[in-house]
């Protein structure tokens, strides 16, 4: 049974531009979280979605956003890339809307110049 | 504010060791108690996880410790190996989204 896939695994843009960046959950999860960790610290939450519902939001500016397909995978969007964020984008499945039991893919290397 | 305060920031321990992390929290609504693993290029694993309710929870060479009064938990790492060698961080929930210490990186040498 396959885990948590993300993609890319790496990523280069430029400062202004947009990215999105893909997650696909473990077969039969309908929670999707998304996570930044930025080099030397612990993951920060941004977004979680459950049945294609958004269901919290971190402390990230607009510029960041998400959603949820039918097929419960997820993209996360970040428009107007800014040096600071550069950091390795973490994407989490859970069976349920309680984040327990929470599976992370590989991540997406994202680096802005 | 740090919600959750992870401690050593690096640990070096001898091969067949016990490495020991610990953790505390603020927010008495933290119900679940993960420990992950991270190796460098990699996403976190989940290793063992503990809820209120015991006070101790073992997993082959993991061990959680839970002092709920304390507010504090902790990963002992028996016979500790040389591919234990990783980023371990602490996590907490309480039906929210999981709140991560800063990481604890440890070196196993032979």
């Amino acid at each position: 049974d396959a885990g948590v896939t993300q993609s890319p695994t790496h990523l280069i843009k430029t400062r202004g531009q947009h990215v999105t960046l893909r997650c696909s959950p473990i077969s039969g999860h309908k929670s999707v979280s998304w996570y930044q960790q930025v080099l030397g610290q612990g993951p920060q939450f941004i977004f979680q979605y459950y049945e294609k519902e958004e269901r919290g939001r971190g402390n990230f500016p607009d510029r960041f956003s998400a959603r949820q397909f039918p097929n419960y995978s997820s993209e996360l969007n970040v428009n107007a890339l800014l040096l600071g964020d550069s950091a390795l984008y973490l994407c989490a499945s859970s069976a349920l809307l309680e984040n327990t039991e929470a599976f992370f893919g590989q991540g997406t290397r994202l680096t802005v110049v | 504010q740090q919600q959750v305060k992870q401690s050593p920031q690096s640990l070096i321990v001898q091969k067949g060791g016990i490495s020991i992390i610990n953790c505390a929290y603020e927010n008495t609504a933290f119900d679940y108690f993960p420990w992950y693993q991270q190796f460098p290029g990699k996403g976190p694993a989940l290793l063992i996880a503990i809820r209120p309710d015991v006070s101790e929870k073992k997993e082959g060479r993991f061990t959680i410790s839970f002092n709920k009064s304390a507010k504090q938990f902790s990963l002992h790492i028996m016979d500790s190996q040389p591919g234990d060698s990783a980023t371990y961080f602490c996590a907490c929930s309480g039906n929210t989204p999981l709140v991560f210490g800063k990481g604890t990186r440890l070196s196993v040498i032979a």
